[in-house]
């Protein structure tokens, strides 16, 4: 069974522009949830999807946005990048949401903005 | 609201020693805990999981973790630690109210292993 799949692995943007990146989730799991990790802040909560819908959400700034698709493939958008937005973001897909039910991880996009 | 501590940011052990990684949260109730280990440049990997039952639970890679209630920890354990070990450990702490899955993690406890 493949793993959960995150394209690209690494991306260059400039301030101002906006950067959409994609996370495909193990086959069957219909959960999504997207994290932002610096070396700062650690590993944030973005937020999570499960059958399209957006279920849980953390303390970003609606520049950053998401959606999933019917074949649980997510996207994560941010727009009008920063400086700060520099990190790995990573994606986990999970069978169905909840807390008890273990979280596979992507391997991230690594995105730089200059 | 629930938060997670990782008092270590950096610990070095030798190899063959054994390890202690220590977790502490707060949350009102008995949250569900994660210990990952992620190598450099790839994602997390789940090591083990609490969710009830048995306090001392094993993982995989030789690891246990032990859930103290009255201490709120959830401390990561190997007796001999391999230098394929080294990486970066992260606890997590999971609200399972409201069918929500909402993950806090710890900022992470780098391991480095020296012969």
């Amino acid at each position: 069974k493949a793993g959960v799949t995150q394209t690209p692995r690494y991306l260059i943007k400039t301030r101002g522009q906006q950067v959409t990146l994609s996370c495909s989730p193990i086959s069957g799991h219909r959960s999504v949830s997207w994290y932002q990790q610096t070396p700062g802040q650690g590993l944030q909560f973005l937020f999570e999807y499960f059958s399209e819908t957006q279920r849980n959400k953390g303390n970003f700034p609606g520049r950053f946005s998401g959606r999933q698709f019917s074949n649980s493939r997510s996207e994560m958008n941010v727009s009008t990048l920063e400086l700060g937005d520099s990190a790995l973001y990573l994606c986990a897909s999970s069978p169905a949401t909840g807390g008890n039910t273990e979280a596979f991880f992507g391997q991230g996009t690594r995105l730089t903005v200059v | 609201a629930q938060s997670v501590t990782q008092p270590d940011i950096h610990i070095t052990v030798s190899e063959g020693a054994s390890l202690e990684l220590r977790c502490n949260y707060s949350y009102g109730a008995t949250p569900y805990l994660f210990w990952y280990v992620q190598s450099p440049g790839q994602g997390l990997q789940l090591l083990l999981k609490y969710f009830s039952g048995d306090t001392l639970v094993q993982g995989i890679k030789g690891f246990e973790a032990e859930f103290k209630r009255s201490q709120s920890s959830f401390n990561l354990r190997k007796p001999s630690v391999h230098w394929s070990d080294a990486a970066e450990y992260f606890c997590a702490v999971v609200s399972p109210s409201g069918g929500y899955q909402k993950v806090t993690f710890g900022i992470g406890t780098k391991l480095q292993v020296i012969p």
